[in-house]
């Protein structure tokens, strides 16, 4: 069974840095895109951008390339979001995702398993 | 780039009622379109994917529909548990554009 685990609650202070990990188990960690996606208290779902494990390969929304850097760990099974600069339009519940799809085939489709979230709040 | 309307927003609903969300595209998004549940303190949950196949283990009384740039979402009948927010999620390239979501409440 798939399951993405990760990191628990972050208070954070504005300017500060986040890095939240996501564990996968139940599956070759390599063979399918990781996605982050967000959302903020009381909003919708807002794509932050993927992880190619396999290669490291990344591309981010427009919104978040200055801030954003997504990596992973194949010995883990584990990717990571690090957030910069971090704002309190930052608070949010932070999840994970493995697209549907083996990354070999080169076309997503869309996220099937999700990690259970990671709630991040930033505040002075 | 790609945008997602959906409606209504929100929908108040009875149990036992049939219910259709509606999700329209800016552009031809052909099938990449998926079909999600999120219930409060949860994570999403996938109901549809590829405009209308059914995830498994999803109750079939949910079912998806659609082509091009208009899609739609039918729970036939209403149960207590489907009482939840609901988006529209169009992927491409990796890169997902959701829907602005549709909550669906007790009337």
């Amino acid at each position: 069974q798939v399951h993405l685990v990760q990191s628990g609650t972050a208070i954070k202070k504005p300017g500060a840095s986040l890095k939240v990990s996501c564990t996968a188990s139940g599956y070759t960690f390599i063979d399918n895109f990781l996605y982050w996606v967000r959302q903020a208290p009381g909003q919708g779902l807002e794509w932050m951008g993927w992880i190619n494990p396999y290669s490291g390969g990344t591309s981010y929304a427009q919104k978040f390339q200055d801030r954003v850097t997504m990596t992973s760990d194949t010995s883990l099974n584990t990717a990571y979001l690090e957030v910069t600069g971090l704002r309190s339009d930052d608070t949010a519940v932070y999840y994970c995702a493995r697209d549907s799809n083996p990354a070999h085939l080169r076309s997503s489709g869309g996220p099937d398993y999700w990690g259970q979230g990671t709630l991040v709040t930033v505040s002075s | 780039d790609i945008q997602m309307t959906q409606s209504p927003s929100p929908l108040s609903a009875s149990v036992g009622d049939r219910v259709t969300i509606t999700c329209r595209a800016s552009h031809d998004i052909g099938n990449d379109l998926g079909w999600y549940q999120q219930r409060p303190g949860e994570a999403p949950k996938r109901l549809i994917y590829a405009v209308s196949t059914l995830q498994s283990g999803v109750p079939s009384r949910f079912s998806g529909s659609g082509s091009g740039t208009d899609f739609t979402l039918t729970i036939s009948s209403l149960q207590p548990e489907d009482f939840a927010t609901y988006y529209c999620l169009h992927h491409n390239t990796f890169r997902l554009t959701f829907g602005g979501g549709t909550k669906v409440d007790v009337k």
